[in-house]
């Protein structure tokens, strides 16, 4: 079976701090992603890596930036932590660009203070 | 840029009621794609359809892709407790961007 591991499940982080959200995937997946969900908003694509040290900027990557540097894993940096960047954060991963379903990490629910 | 419309945003039923969720997008779609999450938990696969018109099921659960592949629909016969949770569509258009666009779900909520 497909594994995302996300590398925390909770975490609480203080206004303007810096911020890294860690996402590995055991199944040699070319793409990976990095979503936030809010209540009524669904999922919102951050941004998208289709290989390693390649990126593009999903609907809303304000505030945040990413890293690749191996395959199989994508890291969610938020440069400095605001309390509206309170949210869970999913980290996917496909196989190829299209019609491959997305398996998702267990999330993390950050809290900004 | 795409735009997937889902509705209803949140559907209560009694336990043995049929349910039905609407996935929309303003462009022709190359594929679509259902998940489900359960609360507390995260996003899992349910289906993908590709063909105009396709109907799929999976045991209770009924999924429909509309013939001019821009809308889609997941229906679920006599739901059970166990089919609480949010569902989600995921489109992909046939121009542009391959990443698919989630729709914002639709949450179910069963009453036994």
């Amino acid at each position: 079976d497909v594994k995302v591991t996300q590398s925390s499940r909770y975490l609480v982080k203080r206004t303007g701090e810096k911020v890294f959200l860690e996402c590995v995937q055991d199944m040699d997946h070319e793409n990976m992603f990095w979503y936030r969900q809010d209540p009524g908003l669904g999922l919102r694509l951050i941004y998208f890596s289709y290989d390693v040290k390649m990126k593009e900027k999903g609907d809303i990557p304000e505030g945040y930036s990413v890293s690749r540097e191996k395959k199989e894993r994508f890291s969610l940096i938020l440069e400095s932590a605001s309390t509206n960047q309170t949210s869970m954060y999913l980290c996917a991963s496909s196989l190829y660009s299209r019609d491959t379903e997305a398996f998702f990490g267990q999330g993390t629910r950050l809290t900004v203070v | 840029g795409q735009q997937v419309m889902q509705i209803p945003q949140y559907q209560h039923v009694q336990e043995g009621e049929d349910f039905t969720t609407y996935c929309n997008s303003s462009t022709t779609l190359s594929n679509i794609q259902w998940y489900k999450q359960r609360p507390g938990g995260h996003p899992v696969f349910l289906i993908q359809l590709v063909k105009s018109g396709e109907v799929k099921k999976q045991k209770r659960l009924t999924f429909q892709f509309g013939e001019a592949k821009k809308n889609s629909s997941l229906h679920i016969t006599a739901t059970q407790t166990t089919d609480v949770g949010t569902y989600f569509c995921a489109a992909t258009s046939s121009g542009g961007s391959y990443i698919p666009t989630f729709g914002r779900g639709t949450s179910l909520i069963v009453h036994p």
